[in-house]
């Protein structure tokens, strides 16, 4: 049984460019949340998707959007990349959005130089 | 700001040893906690949780300890191996409205388990 997988695992990217991270979530589960781990930090939450919509949302700016598609994967988009933007990107998925249950991936170390 | 906080950013126990990890909250709300262990260039793994109308749960080689009054957790584990070197994170979840739950994290505990 697949665990969360995301991709790529590692990215560089230079500032200004927009970026897309990508999750597929673990078998059985329908909702999505991402996180942004910045360097020796907690991971911060930035919005989770179910149904297709976003149902809630961090205190991100509008750069950062995502998608979720009909098979619950789901994608992360980042626009006008910043420095600060450098993290781990942490995808978590569970089963809907009234649950205790998250399931983590490794994430997606982007730098942004 | 954040509302789960760690009292110790860094913690250095010797093999077969007992360590205790600390977190303070600050959200009377919150319903459930959770603590995860995160190694280097992984995600956050679950360890144990616990639901806010209970004071103690135990699972193998770890307890949690809930304490409402003072609106403190601790994660106690027991004969500390080198393998439980890792990050942990004391995490809390809150309804952020109708069916909505959202799971906040707190700054994490360095935990070294020297050999």
């Amino acid at each position: 049984d697949a665990g969360v997988t995301q991709s790529p695992t590692h990215l560089i990217k230079t500032r200004g460019q927009q970026v897309t991270l990508r999750c597929s979530p673990k078998s059985g589960h329908d909702t999505v949340s991402w996180y942004q781990q910045a360097l020796g930090q907690g991971p911060q939450f930035i919005f989770q998707y179910y149904e297709e919509e976003e149902r809630q949302r961090g205190n991100f700016p509008d750069r950062f959007s995502g998608h979720q598609f009909p098979n619950y994967s789901s994608e992360l988009n980042v626009n006008a990349l910043l420095l600060g933007d450098s993290a781990l990107y942490l995808c978590a998925s569970s089963e809907g959005t009234a649950t205790y249950g998250y399931t983590f991936g490794s994430g997606t170390r982007l730098t942004v130089v | 700001g954040e509302s789960v906080g760690l009292h110790l950013p860094t913690l250095s126990v010797q093999e077969g040893d007992n360590s205790i990890i600390n977190c303070a909250y600050s959200n009377s709300a919150s319903d459930y906690f959770i603590w995860y262990k995160q190694e280097s260039g992984k995600g956050p793994q679950f360890i144990i949780d616990i639901r806010s109308n209970m004071d103690k749960r135990q699972g193998q080689r770890v307890t949690v300890l809930l304490n409402k009054t003072v609106k403190h957790l601790s994660l106690q584990i027991a004969a500390t191996q080198p393998g439980d070197s890792a990050v942990y994170f004391c995490a809390e979840i809150t309804n952020s409205g109708g069916s909505n739950y959202k799971l906040t994290f707190g700054k994490g505990t360095l935990l070294t388990v020297n050999p």
